[in-house]
């Protein structure tokens, strides 16, 4: 296991309604990002939070946002959902380096659908 | 901009037999490559990566990978395919500025039949 969680697991939400999902990253790691998985398709990058901030944003409208809290724990905030946003939901985390390329560590994913 | 290809949608190998699973890439600057495998309901868990160094990179479960510059491609392999190994693979080229971001192919589903 990549020492990754996520909660919950799996999760139904009606159209129009608001979701937050839950990121608990590996002990150490300092970075954590989140990534859309639609079926079939592979991960997309939605945005990254580095030491409680956003740094680095992908295509996602605003209604995606974020939070990292002081010990590393992240959370995924989706508003006005839309049937386009059922997908499985990944966070990866990382941990500091000093100019070497590290792996990204993934949880397991929260598969959202939307009704 | 960072990109990478992955051609075949599935590969079918017999247990035993070696197997290759392709991708190509397209990057500014240096080539930072990964490949991860997902099994069915899990996350991404990582096999191996290319820095830099000697193009051939070893990883876990028996993988490694081939960097190969003049063709833009780093190919997964392994000598003797496992049924074990069914599942589906991504390969995935690294952000020249964030650490965490990833740029993911859409994945090849590799099926090793007994």
């Amino acid at each position: 296991e990549t020492g990754v969680t996520q909660s919950p697991t799996h999760l139904i939400k009606t159209r129009g309604q608001q979701v937050t999902l839950r990121c608990s990253s590996q002990s150490g790691h300092n970075t954590v990002s989140w990534y859309q998985q639609a079926l079939g398709q592979g991960p997309q990058f939605i945005f990254q939070y580095y030491r409680e901030e956003e740094n680095g944003r992908g295509n996602f409208p605003p209604r995606f946002s974020g939070l990292q809290f002081p010990n590393y724990s992240s959370e995924l905030n989706v508003n006005a959902l839309e049937l386009d946003d059922s997908a499985l939901y990944l966070c990866a985390s990382s941990r500091p380096s000093q100019g070497g390329i590290t792996e990204a560590f993934f949880g397991q994913g929260t598969r959202l659908t939307v009704v | 901009a960072q990109s990478v290809a992955q051609p075949e949608d599935q590969v079918n190998v017999a247990e035993g037999n070696p197997l290759t699973v392709k991708c190509t890439y397209s990057v500014s600057g240096n080539p930072y490559l990964f490949w991860y495998v997902q099994y069915p309901n899990r996350g991404l868990q990582f096999l191996l990566k290319y820095i830099t160094g000697d193009n051939l990179v070893k990883g876990s479960y028996g993988f490694e990978a081939e960097f190969n510059k003049s063709q833009t491609s780093f190919h997964l392999k392994k000598p003797s395919a496992l049924v074990s190994d069914s599942a589906l693979y991504f390969c995935a080229v690294r952000d020249a500025n964030n650490f965490n971001k990833f740029y993911f192919g859409s994945g090849t589903k590799l099926n090793v039949k007994p």
